[in-house]
């Protein structure tokens, strides 16, 4: 099954700097999500990017999908100490399995 | 507005004990909802989903098992934990294509 990564795993950054971070998946897609986590909680929604997009905005967000590479990246601007958090993308297959595949995750820390 | 809920919060159970996690959806009929497992510091583990009443589709073998009693009741149980089994697991249900998470059920075996 695919599996999504992202890298970098881990990203420490000052409070105001922007932060990038990557996911790469193995097969064809309907649509990418990102997800925040916060340590011990559930998963949030971000923002979802279908496969025929190239890019998204929400907020401070910014999302990019290549399908020919099969990856996409999140970009955070101007960030807060409050965005720290990891950050996972998820992936559902063609085929309408109802499934969804979550990468590893990348551990965000901003510092104030 | 859709609210999920999940029991307990947190979890201690020893080894070959049996065990029974709740997760309940508010809000919403007929939704599909999903079970998955984060070990510390991990993604996210597909365990089960359901896409209806008595429908479970099990995504890895193990001792763990789902039930689907009601449309918007999802059971996560075993009937002898293992160490392995420890975890933070939760429930999810999915409106359209996004995923809406509870606040999960960290488990420790001992």
């Amino acid at each position: 099954s695919q599996q999504g990564e992202e890298d970098p795993q881990a990203l420490s950054i000052q409070e105001g700097e922007n932060a990038t971070m990557n996911c790469s998946y193995k097969t064809s897609i309907n649509n990418l999500q990102w997800y925040r986590q916060n340590s011990g909680r559930g998963l949030v929604h971000l923002i979802l990017i279908r496969s025929n997009e190239r890019e998204k905005h929400s907020g401070r967000l910014r999302v990019t999908l290549d399908t020919s590479k099969k990856s996409s990246s999140l970009l955070i601007t101007a960030s807060r100490a409050a965005d720290t958090a990891s950050y996972f993308c998820a992936t559902d297959e063609v085929q309408g399995t109802y499934k969804y595949i979550f990468g590893t995750g990348t551990r965000l820390k901003v510092l104030a | 507005s859709q609210t999920i809920h999940q029991w307990p919060a947190t979890l201690v159970q020893p080894v070959g004990s049996p065990l029974s996690l709740e997760c309940t959806v508010e809000g919403t009929s007929n939704p599909n909802l999903y079970w998955y497992r984060q070990a510390a510091g991990r993604g996210l583990q597909l365990l089960f989903y359901s896409v209806g009443i008595g429908q479970i589709s099990s995504e890895v073998p193990q001792n763990l098992s789902a039930s689907r009693p009601q449309d918007r009741q999802f059971i996560l149980s075993s009937k002898k934990l293992l160490l392995s089994d420890s975890g933070f697991y939760l429930c999810a249900w999915r409106e359209s294509y996004e995923q809406y998470f509870g606040p999960g059920t960290r488990l420790t075996v001992t």
